[in-house]
């Protein structure tokens, strides 16, 4: 099956300073990618769209300047938490959806971001 | 239905049981359905593709059933064994944000 690989696993980062997870697909091309950030006890809640090339969707509430999103390549995307603060501490998982036409999506393994 | 909702929120299995739960999505502009697999400390994991009305799919002793007239689809387990325990999440294609999922525990 199509790989996702995410990095890195777990960060630990100071408040203020900005953090960069990166998302990629190994094995297949993918021109739409997805952030999705567990709160706790919670399910996965998205993000945004990241499509390649091109400028990410943010679903409402989620603060673009904030949560900086580039997909420059169509197996890379990535996402910047800047100016992070100990609230943005939770489980970052992207995902790429598969070339094919039913577009199911495969999932990296998660980043645990805590903010101290 | 204005969002994807997915009941119960958990379940509880004895070992050999068979279980069922659902999933409930806004029929209108369906494309597809997807359902997903979360172990805990795992990635979620693709278990099904659901695009036709009707459509039913099985993967060893689960299956889904698929109603896009009246937006929703069901997902059976089998015969319970503990390896089934895992949080299992519904999101329709267009939309993906999942359903708060359905935690199946199954005891030995």
């Amino acid at each position: 099956g199509a790989v996702v690989s995410q990095h890195p696993s777990r960060v630990i980062c100071k408040s203020g300073t900005s953090v960069k997870i990166e998302c990629r697909s190994l094995d297949f091309q993918a021109t739409t990618m997805f952030w999705y950030r567990q709160f706790p006890k919670q399910s996965l809640m998205l993000m945004a769209t990241s499509n390649e090339g091109s400028k990410a969707t943010y679903e409402q509430g989620v603060e673009k300047d904030k949560f900086l999103i580039n997909h420059a390549s169509l197996t890379l995307s990535t996402l910047t938490v800047t100016s992070a603060h100990p609230e943005d501490s939770s489980f970052y998982i992207c995902s790429a959806r598969s070339p094919n036409g039913a577009g199911e999506q495969y999932f990296g393994p998660g980043t645990r971001l805590t903010v101290t | 239905i204005l969002n994807v909702e997915q009941s119960p929120q958990s379940l509880h299995v004895q070992e050999g049981d068979s279980t069922n739960f659902t999933c409930s999505f806004p029929s209108s502009n369906f494309y597809a359905l997807h359902w997903y697999r979360w172990e805990t400390a795992k990635s979620p994991e693709a278990l099904f593709v659901m695009t036709l009305n009707g459509d039913e799919k099985k993967k060893g002793r689960i299956s889904a059933t698929l109603n896009t007239k009246e937006g929703y689809s069901y997902l059976y387990i089998k015969g319970s064994q503990p390896e089934d325990s895992a949080t299992y999440l519904c999101a329709p294609y267009y939309k993906l944000s999942f359903g708060a999922g359905t935690t199946v525990t199954v005891r030995a």
